[in-house]
């Protein structure tokens, strides 16, 4: 399979837990980019990483959230001391350099996190 | 703020009609748009694309329109089948400025009635 692979699909945790979600790209796609998506609502950006380094993080990102991508291949979104408004599905893409935004991200299928 | 806009959140077609989805958007840096078709459970998949410099874009049964005076674009799908049921976004970049980041719409759920 050469899509974009995103796990866990689902995760339930606890208000104030930590949880990390890992996200693999299409091996030869060296961008990366997290989105988080509510009901209602478009995708919105989180950040992105070409290679290793992270090259743009949004505000929505608090200092509770950090995302690696350690040696450019797969990566990790931890969200500290969970809130209920963190609920929503986390969107991972993947494309080639300056590609992206002309022909389109190729999404995972997320990861729902529910925050009780 | 939202900078891209959906106002139809629904709309339901009849099988082999026209199927038109309206977007617009507020940021006058918007050189790309894209259409983004999203399934149930499934990530979004990319549909079509259109640059600034164009005023219309076909692949297929598919042909995105721009309208940049009126910053609004729209999506029409000809003819429409079943299998195109789905939550459609608009989403729209600076590309040309360097900039990587989508900002997407709200969406729009189609449903084709057979």
């Amino acid at each position: 399979d050469t899509g974009v692979s995103q796990n866990p699909r689902h995760k339930i945790t606890k208000r104030g837990q930590n949880v990390t979600f890992r996200c693999d790209p299409i091996s030869e796609h060296n961008r990366l980019y997290w989105y988080r998506q509510t009901l209602g609502q478009g995708p919105e950006f989180l950040t992105y990483f070409q290679n290793e380094a992270q090259l743009e993080k949004s505000r929505l990102l608090s200092d509770r959230f950090s995302a690696e991508r350690p040696k450019g291949s797969f990566s990790t979104l931890e969200i500290q001391r969970t809130e209920q408004g963190d609920s929503a599905m986390y969107l991972c893409a993947s494309s080639l350099a300056d590609r992206g935004t002309h022909y389109g991200y190729t999404f995972g299928s997320g990861t729902r996190l529910t925050v009780v | 703020d939202q900078q891209v806009k959906q106002n139809s959140p629904s709309l339901s077609v009849q099988e082999g009609r026209i199927s038109i989805l309206n977007c617009d958007y507020t940021n006058s840096m918007f050189d790309y748009f894209l259409w983004y078709k999203k399934y149930p459970a499934e990530g979004p998949t990319f549909l079509i694309s259109i640059s600034s410099i164009k005023d219309k874009n076909e692949d297929g049964r598919f042909t995105v329109f721009l309208n940049k005076s009126a910053k609004h674009l729209s999506l029409h799908i000809v003819p429409s089948q079943p299998g195109d049921s789905a939550v459609y976004f608009c989403a729209a970049s600076e590309a040309n400025f360097g900039n990587e980041k989508l900002t997407f719409g709200t969406g729009t759920r189609l449903t084709i009635i057979p």
